[in-house]
Protein backbone atom coordinates (compact mmCIF):
# COMPACT_ATOMS: atom_id res chain seq x y z
CA UNK A 1 0.00 0.00 0.00
CA UNK A 2 1.70 3.18 -0.93
CA UNK A 3 2.50 5.76 2.04
CA UNK A 4 1.65 9.43 2.16
CA UNK A 5 2.69 11.34 -0.70
CA UNK A 6 3.16 15.25 -0.34
CA UNK A 7 4.09 17.08 -3.53
CA UNK A 8 5.72 19.43 -4.69
CA UNK A 9 8.91 18.02 -1.91
CA UNK A 10 11.11 21.56 -2.51
CA UNK A 11 9.50 24.79 -3.08
CA UNK A 12 11.29 28.35 -3.06
CA UNK A 13 9.20 31.15 -2.90
CA UNK A 14 9.72 34.85 -2.52
CA UNK A 15 7.53 37.46 0.23
CA UNK A 16 4.13 38.12 -0.38
CA UNK A 17 3.75 35.27 -2.93
CA UNK A 18 1.06 32.60 -2.19
CA UNK A 19 1.65 28.72 -2.03
CA UNK A 20 -0.27 25.09 -2.44
CA UNK A 21 0.53 21.97 -0.78
CA UNK A 22 -0.79 18.96 -1.77
CA UNK A 23 -1.66 15.86 0.25
CA UNK A 24 -2.72 12.31 -0.99
CA UNK A 25 -3.53 10.30 1.71
CA UNK A 26 -3.43 6.77 2.36
CA UNK A 27 -5.92 4.49 0.61
CA UNK A 28 -8.80 4.26 2.67
CA UNK A 29 -7.74 7.04 5.08
CA UNK A 30 -10.07 9.80 5.21
CA UNK A 31 -8.53 12.14 7.84
CA UNK A 32 -6.07 14.56 6.94
CA UNK A 33 -3.88 16.86 9.52
CA UNK A 34 -1.00 19.53 8.37
CA UNK A 35 1.54 20.15 10.81
CA UNK A 36 4.29 23.26 10.14
CA UNK A 37 7.80 22.23 11.50
CA UNK A 38 10.52 24.76 11.87
CA UNK A 39 13.92 25.15 14.09
CA UNK A 40 12.56 27.80 16.56
CA UNK A 41 8.93 26.32 17.24
CA UNK A 42 9.26 22.44 16.77
CA UNK A 43 6.14 20.73 14.89
CA UNK A 44 3.07 22.33 14.99
CA UNK A 45 -0.51 21.37 14.42
CA UNK A 46 -2.14 23.55 11.82
CA UNK A 47 -5.46 21.86 10.61
CA UNK A 48 -7.08 18.79 10.16
CA UNK A 49 -10.17 17.84 7.80
CA UNK A 50 -12.40 14.38 7.50
CA UNK A 51 -14.61 14.75 5.36
CA UNK A 52 -13.88 17.58 3.26
CA UNK A 53 -14.87 19.95 6.63
CA UNK A 54 -12.01 21.22 9.14
CA UNK A 55 -12.57 19.41 12.01
CA UNK A 56 -9.79 21.31 14.13
CA UNK A 57 -7.74 23.71 13.94
CA UNK A 58 -4.43 25.14 15.14
CA UNK A 59 -3.35 28.70 16.59
CA UNK A 60 -2.24 30.04 12.97
CA UNK A 61 -3.41 33.00 11.05
CA UNK A 62 -5.56 32.89 8.79
CA UNK A 63 -3.16 33.17 6.02
CA UNK A 64 -3.17 29.52 6.36
CA UNK A 65 -6.00 27.23 4.93
CA UNK A 66 -6.49 24.13 3.50
CA UNK A 67 -9.55 21.81 2.26
CA UNK A 68 -9.86 18.59 1.27
CA UNK A 69 -11.72 16.96 -1.65
CA UNK A 70 -14.12 14.44 -1.55
CA UNK A 71 -11.41 11.48 -2.40
CA UNK A 72 -9.76 12.96 0.52
CA UNK A 73 -6.52 14.16 -0.90
CA UNK A 74 -5.94 17.67 0.80
CA UNK A 75 -4.40 20.95 0.06
CA UNK A 76 -3.39 23.59 2.23
CA UNK A 77 -2.48 26.98 1.12
CA UNK A 78 -0.30 29.73 2.55
CA UNK A 79 -0.77 33.70 1.34
CA UNK A 80 1.19 36.47 1.57
CA UNK A 81 4.06 34.79 2.56
CA UNK A 82 6.60 35.99 5.47
CA UNK A 83 9.94 34.84 5.90
CA UNK A 84 9.11 32.96 8.72
CA UNK A 85 6.93 30.77 6.96
CA UNK A 86 10.06 28.87 5.95
CA UNK A 87 9.46 25.64 7.41
CA UNK A 88 8.75 21.80 6.74
CA UNK A 89 5.21 21.34 5.87
CA UNK A 90 3.89 17.75 6.68
CA UNK A 91 0.54 15.96 6.37
CA UNK A 92 -0.57 12.85 8.31
CA UNK A 93 -3.38 10.70 7.54
CA UNK A 94 -5.28 8.13 9.49
CA UNK A 95 -8.41 6.01 8.89
CA UNK A 96 -11.09 8.06 10.57
CA UNK A 97 -11.88 11.55 12.92
CA UNK A 98 -10.21 10.94 16.44
CA UNK A 99 -12.13 10.79 19.19
CA UNK A 100 -11.59 10.68 22.32
CA UNK A 101 -10.45 7.59 23.89
CA UNK A 102 -10.29 6.24 20.30
CA UNK A 103 -7.09 4.78 19.23
CA UNK A 104 -6.07 7.05 15.42
CA UNK A 105 -2.39 6.17 14.50
CA UNK A 106 -1.57 9.05 11.66
CA UNK A 107 0.81 8.10 9.19
CA UNK A 108 2.99 11.00 8.21
CA UNK A 109 4.55 12.04 4.68
CA UNK A 110 7.71 12.97 3.72
CA UNK A 111 7.26 17.17 3.82
CA UNK A 112 7.32 19.91 1.83
CA UNK A 113 10.22 22.48 2.31
CA UNK A 114 9.57 25.44 2.05
CA UNK A 115 11.54 28.05 1.40
CA UNK A 116 10.69 31.72 1.40
CA UNK A 117 13.37 34.70 0.28
CA UNK B 1 1.32 23.19 25.17
CA UNK B 2 2.78 19.47 25.30
CA UNK B 3 1.24 17.39 27.72
CA UNK B 4 4.37 15.32 27.89
CA UNK B 5 7.65 15.92 29.53
CA UNK B 6 11.17 13.95 28.10
CA UNK B 7 14.76 14.38 28.43
CA UNK B 8 16.08 16.75 25.48
CA UNK B 9 18.84 14.22 24.31
CA UNK B 10 20.58 10.85 25.54
CA UNK B 11 23.30 9.00 24.33
CA UNK B 12 23.43 5.13 23.81
CA UNK B 13 26.18 3.15 22.62
CA UNK B 14 25.40 0.49 19.55
CA UNK B 15 24.30 -2.86 20.29
CA UNK B 16 23.02 -1.66 24.10
CA UNK B 17 19.19 -0.81 25.19
CA UNK B 18 17.57 2.71 24.79
CA UNK B 19 15.52 3.35 27.42
CA UNK B 20 13.87 6.81 26.70
CA UNK B 21 11.90 8.11 29.66
CA UNK B 22 8.45 10.34 29.18
CA UNK B 23 6.13 12.09 32.12
CA UNK B 24 2.75 12.63 31.18
CA UNK B 25 1.30 13.14 34.54
CA UNK B 26 -1.81 14.72 33.42
CA UNK B 27 -3.15 12.28 30.94
CA UNK B 28 -6.98 11.28 31.12
CA UNK B 29 -8.03 7.52 31.77
CA UNK B 30 -9.13 6.98 28.16
CA UNK B 31 -6.07 8.94 26.44
CA UNK B 32 -3.54 6.82 24.51
CA UNK B 33 0.10 7.47 24.57
CA UNK B 34 1.94 7.21 21.29
CA UNK B 35 5.61 7.08 20.63
CA UNK B 36 6.82 8.22 17.24
CA UNK B 37 10.51 9.48 16.09
CA UNK B 38 11.94 11.68 13.35
CA UNK B 39 15.18 10.89 11.37
CA UNK B 40 16.74 14.23 10.17
CA UNK B 41 13.67 15.74 8.04
CA UNK B 42 11.77 12.85 6.58
CA UNK B 43 7.82 12.70 8.31
CA UNK B 44 7.93 11.47 11.60
CA UNK B 45 7.34 7.85 11.53
CA UNK B 46 5.31 5.37 14.18
CA UNK B 47 6.62 3.24 16.85
CA UNK B 48 3.81 2.16 19.51
CA UNK B 49 1.47 3.29 21.18
CA UNK B 50 0.02 2.07 24.49
CA UNK B 51 -2.90 2.61 26.52
CA UNK B 52 -2.36 0.33 30.29
CA UNK B 53 -0.89 -2.61 29.34
CA UNK B 54 3.09 -2.81 28.35
CA UNK B 55 3.00 -3.28 24.69
CA UNK B 56 5.70 -4.78 22.60
CA UNK B 57 5.98 -4.71 18.56
CA UNK B 58 8.87 -5.59 16.02
CA UNK B 59 10.66 -1.90 16.65
CA UNK B 60 9.67 -1.51 20.56
CA UNK B 61 8.58 -2.27 23.53
CA UNK B 62 6.48 -0.22 25.48
CA UNK B 63 6.22 0.35 29.16
CA UNK B 64 3.34 2.23 30.98
CA UNK B 65 3.60 2.43 34.79
CA UNK B 66 1.06 1.43 36.59
CA UNK B 67 -0.27 5.68 37.31
CA UNK B 68 -0.35 5.82 34.15
CA UNK B 69 1.79 9.50 34.61
CA UNK B 70 4.85 8.22 32.34
CA UNK B 71 5.75 5.36 30.23
CA UNK B 72 9.40 3.82 28.68
CA UNK B 73 10.34 3.45 25.19
CA UNK B 74 12.69 0.72 25.16
CA UNK B 75 14.74 0.17 21.87
CA UNK B 76 15.81 -3.55 22.98
CA UNK B 77 18.90 -3.54 20.71
CA UNK B 78 19.76 0.11 19.53
CA UNK B 79 21.71 0.98 15.84
CA UNK B 80 22.85 3.65 14.71
CA UNK B 81 19.71 4.16 12.00
CA UNK B 82 17.87 4.63 15.18
CA UNK B 83 19.86 7.90 15.76
CA UNK B 84 16.60 10.23 15.39
CA UNK B 85 14.59 12.51 17.72
CA UNK B 86 11.77 10.51 19.60
CA UNK B 87 8.38 12.07 20.25
CA UNK B 88 6.13 10.75 23.02
CA UNK B 89 2.49 12.25 22.63
CA UNK B 90 -0.42 11.95 23.81
CA UNK B 91 -3.76 13.79 22.31
CA UNK B 92 -5.38 17.12 23.45
CA UNK B 93 -8.43 18.19 22.76
CA UNK B 94 -12.34 17.95 22.89
CA UNK B 95 -14.50 14.75 21.82
CA UNK B 96 -14.57 16.97 19.07
CA UNK B 97 -11.48 17.23 17.70
CA UNK B 98 -8.19 16.21 18.73
CA UNK B 99 -5.04 16.30 18.06
CA UNK B 100 -1.28 15.25 18.38
CA UNK B 101 0.80 18.35 20.07
CA UNK B 102 4.35 17.38 19.79
CA UNK B 103 6.94 18.73 22.61
CA UNK B 104 10.70 18.86 21.90
CA UNK B 105 11.17 15.15 22.47
CA UNK B 106 14.08 13.62 22.70
CA UNK B 107 17.18 13.61 20.07
CA UNK B 108 18.89 9.90 20.73
CA UNK B 109 22.47 9.80 19.41
CA UNK B 110 23.44 5.54 18.90
CA UNK B 111 27.25 5.74 19.28
CA UNK B 112 29.65 2.96 17.55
Amino acid sequence: KAGVTQTPRYLIKTRGQQVTLSCSPISGHRSVSWYQQTPGQGLQFLFEYFSETQRNKGNFPGRFSGRQFSNSRSEMNVSTLELGDSALYLCASSLAFRLAGAYNEQFFGPGTRLTVL
Amino acid sequence: DAKTTQPPSMDCAEGRAANLPCNHSTISGNEYVYWYRQIHSQGPQYIIHGLKNNETNEMASLIITEDRKSSTLILPHATLRDTAVYYCIVRVGSNYGQNFVFGPGTRLSVLP
